[in-house]
């Protein structure tokens, strides 16, 4: 009975690249949400998905950032043309309802790092 | 705008003593949740607060969500260098989907 699977757990692109963050969500949660974390602060909401549908993107900057929870398959988060400001750690958590009342079960996160 | 604010930002304790964090904001929330995170790995979920004046124990840790749900407190008694972490309390609100997380309190137990 997996958790919350993120892949992958390091990546480095340089500045104009692509990153692609994948999460699975834990078996039987259709409920999705990415987070990121700056070095000692909070996590910063970003997206909020079920499969197929954004249901709140507040969090998300504008440009150059995009998500996506398909029928099939893992949530996906998307940074075209990185920035060093980019550089954080992500973390995708689930839950089996669209309440955040019982709290997440978050992945281990992936740790950008853009050079 | 932060919502939540938790204090101190950083405590460094020597095992065996006692210790508690705050969690304060001027929002009600439906629910408090607090999480431990360590190096290197996502936050883990420790306890939900659900009403308000609850108090909740987990062996060492005692958490208690305000009267009028806006504030929370974790209270560690005989800290050991095993607690060490970034605490995190989170708020939630029904109907809203996501969670607002404060800054978070680093933990350091020295042996």
């Amino acid at each position: 009975n997996a958790g919350v699977m993120q892949n992958p757990r390091h990546l480095v692109r340089r500045r104009g690249q692509e990153a692609r963050l994948r999460c699975s969500p834990m078996k039987g949660h259709s409920h999705v949400y990415w987070y990121r974390q700056l070095p000692e602060e909070g996590l910063k909401f970003m997206v909020y998905l079920q499969k197929e549908n954004i249901i709140d993107e507040s969090g998300m900057p504008k440009e150059r950032f995009s998500a996506e929870f398909p029928k099939e398959g893992p949530s996906i988060l998307r940074i075209q043309q990185v920035v060093r400001g980019d550089s954080a750690a992500y973390f995708c958590a689930s839950s089996q309802t669209d309440t955040s009342n019982y709290g997440y079960t978050f992945g281990s996160g992936t740790r950008l790092t853009v050079v | 705008t932060q919502l939540l604010e938790q204090s101190p930002q950083f405590l460094s304790i020597q095992e065996g003593e006692n210790l508690t964090v705050y969690c304060n904001s001027s929002s009600v929330f439906s629910s408090l949740q607090w999480y431990r995170q360590e190096p290197g790995e996502g936050p883990v979920l420790l306890v939900t607060v659900v009403t308000g004046g609850e108090v909740k124990k987990l062996k060492r840790l005692t958490f208690q969500f305000g009267d009028a749900r806006k504030d929370s407190s974790l209270h560690i008694t005989a800290a050991q260098p095993g607690d060490t972490g970034l605490y995190l309390c989170a708020g939630a609100k029904t109907n809203a989907g996501k969670s607002t997380f404060g800054d978070g309190t680093t933990l350091t137990v020295k042996p």
